[in-house]
């Protein structure tokens, strides 16, 4: 079983629709983060949450510790926000390097 | 502030041949990383460096895998010699001193190898 766990693998939806991407985690973690990667392989970060909630314009990602589980929703989606959504979390150990899920492809469709 | 860069972006080799991908990170940046992600995959680390020293290398392929920062600011990683399951996209990231700092990415070197 990976440590971390995303769901969907691919989302498509339509634009203005609202999007939730899930990201479950089995370790205990100091930190877990949003990314997001456009085609041609850049990532940038999203969010960065310990605990509750982070909103930035139409992003909002929030964590539950207890339950080990983390979403991203993006509310009215645009064509742009198509890339993939990476959820990635940062250990509490020694190491604390960070360990990345699989990735949700989402293709937001005019 | 410029980002990190990496060269070259794409690159296309046959099995058994040797390939090096370059790196200079944001200035400034102690920790440099460097991560291979297959196509379907998130990013798996292959090596951090802190400065000019390497942090973590568990998971570098040693028998075919090399890595050197030697002035701890810009870095190589070389693969020699390629494998068919070599090919992915090999990530550099920096951040400013250790892991509980963000970290920056590059664009990435696309590797095909055929």
């Amino acid at each position: 079983k990976n440590e971390v766990e995303q769901s969907p693998q691919n989302l498509t939806a339509q634009e203005g629709e609202f999007i939730t991407i899930n990201c479950s985690y089995s370790v205990g973690i100091s930190a877990l983060h949003w990314l997001q990667q456009h085609p041609g392989g850049g990532i940038v970060s999203l969010f960065m949450l310990s605990s509750g909630k982070k909103k930035h314009g139409r992003l909002i990602a929030t964590i539950n510790i207890q339950e080990k589980h983390s979403s991203l929703h993006i509310t009215a989606s645009h064509p742009r926000d198509s890339a993939v959504y990476i959820c990635a979390v940062r250990g509490d150990g020694s190491a604390r390097q960070l360990t990345f899920g699989s990735g949700t492809q989402l293709t937001v469709l005019p | 502030e410029a980002g990190v860069a990496q060269s070259p972006r794409y690159k296309i080799i046959e099995k058994r041949q040797s390939v090096a991908f370059w790196c200079n990170p944001i200035s400034g940046h102690a920790t440099l990383y460097w991560y291979q992600q297959i196509l379907g995959q998130g990013p798996k680390l292959l090596i951090q460096f802190q400065n000019n020293g390497v942090v973590d290398d568990s998971q570098l392929p040693k028998d075919r895998f090399s890595a050197e920062r030697l002035k701890g600011v810009d870095s190589t990683l070389k693969i020699q010699p390629a494998k068919l399951e070599d090919s992915a996209v090999y990530l550099c990231a920096s951040s400013l001193a250790g892991s509980s700092y963000e970290q920056y990415f590059g664009p990435g070197t696309r590797l095909t190898v055929t």
